[in-house]
C-alpha cells in the first residue's frame, strides 16, 4: 500500500510569490490533515478535510493560505503571497476515520527568501 | 487547549527497555492516546494508540492508568535505529483528529 505522498519535497521561493503544495493521501482515506512546523517550533495543526469538505480549519494562520481537496482525493495547499515567516516544513496526513491512526507524509520543506 | 508534557530527552544503551511517560492532564473523555516517532527530515510515524489499560503491538507497548492522565510508551530492547524524537500529541476528541504536538522526547540510543 502506497503511503502519503507529498511534493515537492523542497521548494525555495521569493517573498511575494505563490507556491502550491500537493498531498496524495492513502487510497480510501477520507480524512486528510495539513500540519506545519515553522522555524524550529512545534508541529501545528492547520486543517482537516473529510472527503472534499473542510471539517476544521481553525489552525489556518491567515487568508494567504488556501487548501482545497476537489473530488475528495488529493489536496493542495496554496500560499499566496508567501512571506518569510511561512518557511518551514508542511506535513500532510491521512486516516481512514477520525480516531484511527493517521499516516504522515515526508513533508514539504518550504523556504521563502 | 489540550497539552501534553514529556521529558525533553533520554539516553539509553542498546538492548535496554525504554519507558517514556507522557502527562496529559486535560485529556478529553473521547480522546485516544497516540504515540508517534519522528526521524530527521521525515514525517511523524505512528507507533501505537490506546484508550485505556494496556495495548501491545509488534514494536511497543502502551500503558494507560485508569485515570488516563498519563501514559507510558515502552520500547523493548532498543537498538541504535530507535534513536528519534517521540511524541504523545494531545487530541481534541469529538471526532476530530486535530493533534497538538509538543516538543517531544529525544531518545538517544548509545552502543
Amino acid at each position: 500500500e502506497a503511503g502519503v505522498t507529498q511534493f515537492p519535497s523542497h521548494s525555495v521561493i521569493e517573498k511575494g510569490q505563490t507556491v502550491t503544495l500537493r498531498c496524495d493521501p492513502i487510497s480510501g482515506h477520507d480524512n486528510l490533515y495539513w500540519y506545519r512546523r515553522v522555524m524550529g517550533k512545534e508541529i501545528k495543526f492547520l486543517l482537516h478535510f473529510v472527503k472534499e469538505s473542510k471539517q476544521d480549519e481553525s489552525g489556518m494562520p491567515n487568508n494567504r493560505f488556501l487548501a482545497e481537496r476537489t473530488g475528495g482525493t488529493y489536496s493542495t495547499l496554496k500560499v499566496q503571497p508567501a512571506e518569510l515567516e511561512d518557511s518551514g516544513v508542511y506535513f500532510c496526513a491521512s486516516s481512514r476515520g477520525p480516531n484511527t491512526e493517521a499516516f504522515f507524509g515526508q513533508g514539504t520543506r518550504l523556504t521563502v527568501v | 487547549l489540550a497539552k501534553t508534557t514529556q521529558p525533553i530527552s533520554m539516553d539509553s544503551y542498546e538492548g535496554q527497555e525504554v519507558n517514556i511517560t507522557c502527562s496529559h492532564n486535560n485529556i478529553a473523555t473521547n480522546d485516544y492516546i497516540t504515540w508517534y516517532q519522528q526521524f530527521p527530515s521525515q514525517g511523524p510515524r505512528f507507533i501505537i494508540q490506546g484508550y485505556k489499560t494496556k495495548v501491545t503491538n509488534e514494536v511497543a507497548s502502551l500503558f494507560i492508568p485508569a485515570d488516563r492522565k498519563s501514559s507510558t510508551l515502552s520500547l523493548p530492547r532498543v537498538s541504535l535505529s530507535d534513536t528519534a524524537v517521540y511524541y504523545c500529541p494531545a487530541g481534541t476528541g469529538a471526532g476530530s483528529y486535530q493533534l497538538t504536538f509538543g516538543k517531544g522526547t529525544k531518545l538517544s540510543v548509545i552502543p
